[in-house]
């Protein structure tokens, strides 16, 4: 099975520490987001990538995030200087290029990291 | 704004009831619409999409249309199992992304 994978699964980490996520899509598909998802909330987006080029970022993703898909494939979410709220599941998901009519396709979801901030 | 409402949670149920979740969006135009489903212990899986106004999306007994007048997309199973305890999202997909509303917990008794 080659769904989407995320590592690590689980992370706990100091306050002001920096942590890296890695995701990596299902092959040769083209978009890939991140999503954060806090406790008995539905996941908010954050961004996405189609190939290597950040297409789009949310407004919840303040300058202590930063996300990179550098060859199109993997991606990586950096936290600098963690605080306590970013404390959540962060998931990564990809979809396949889109064809004929149809503007959307399924988002596929990886198991996700979660993060302790202490 | 792009917004999604969904029925609160949680919901209990007994095996063999009626299921209905109810999700309305606002919006400018017209979404993709998805329903998640996230069983105990794992990831988030599509459940069904319908992609424009009238279509009907079905999998595992699960049913939503795609009601463009009362922008809405109820989920709906006529008979449900222990096994689909799990949580549900409703998510309108704008610009390629999808915005999920807060989930509703179901459990079903034995």
């Amino acid at each position: 099975d080659t769904g989407v994978s995320q590592d690590p699964r689980h992370k706990i980490t100091k306050r002001g520490q920096n942590v890296t996520f890695r995701c990596d899509p299902i092959s040769e598909h083209n978009r890939l987001y991140w999503y954060r998802q806090t406790l008995g909330q539905g996941p908010e987006f954050l961004t996405y990538f189609q190939n290597e080029a950040q297409l789009e970022k949310s407004r919840l993703l303040s300058d202590r995030f930063s996300a990179e898909r550098p060859k199109g494939s993997f991606s990586t979410l950096e936290i600098q200087r963690t605080e306590q709220g970013d404390s959540a599941m962060y998931l990564c998901a990809s979809s396949p290029p889109t064809s004929g009519r149809s503007s959307y396709n399924e988002q596929f979801f990886g198991p996700g990291t979660r993060l302790t901030v202490l | 704004g792009n917004s999604v409402t969904q029925m609160e949670g949680p919901v209990t149920l007994s095996e063999e009831a009626f299921l209905t979740i109810n999700c309305t969006y606002t919006a400018t135009g017209y979404p993709s619409l998805f329903w998640y489903v996230q069983y105990p212990g794992e990831g988030l899986q599509l459940l069904l999409k319908a992609t424009k106004a009238d279509d009907k999306g079905s999998n595992k007994g699960f049913e939503a249309t795609y009601r463009k007048e009362t922008t809405s997309f109820h989920l709906e199973k006529g008979s449900v199992q222990v096994s689909d305890s799990a949580v549900y999202f409703c998510a309108p997909a704008w610009d390629y992304k999808l915005s999920f509303g807060a989930g509703t917990t179901v459990t079903v008794r034995a």
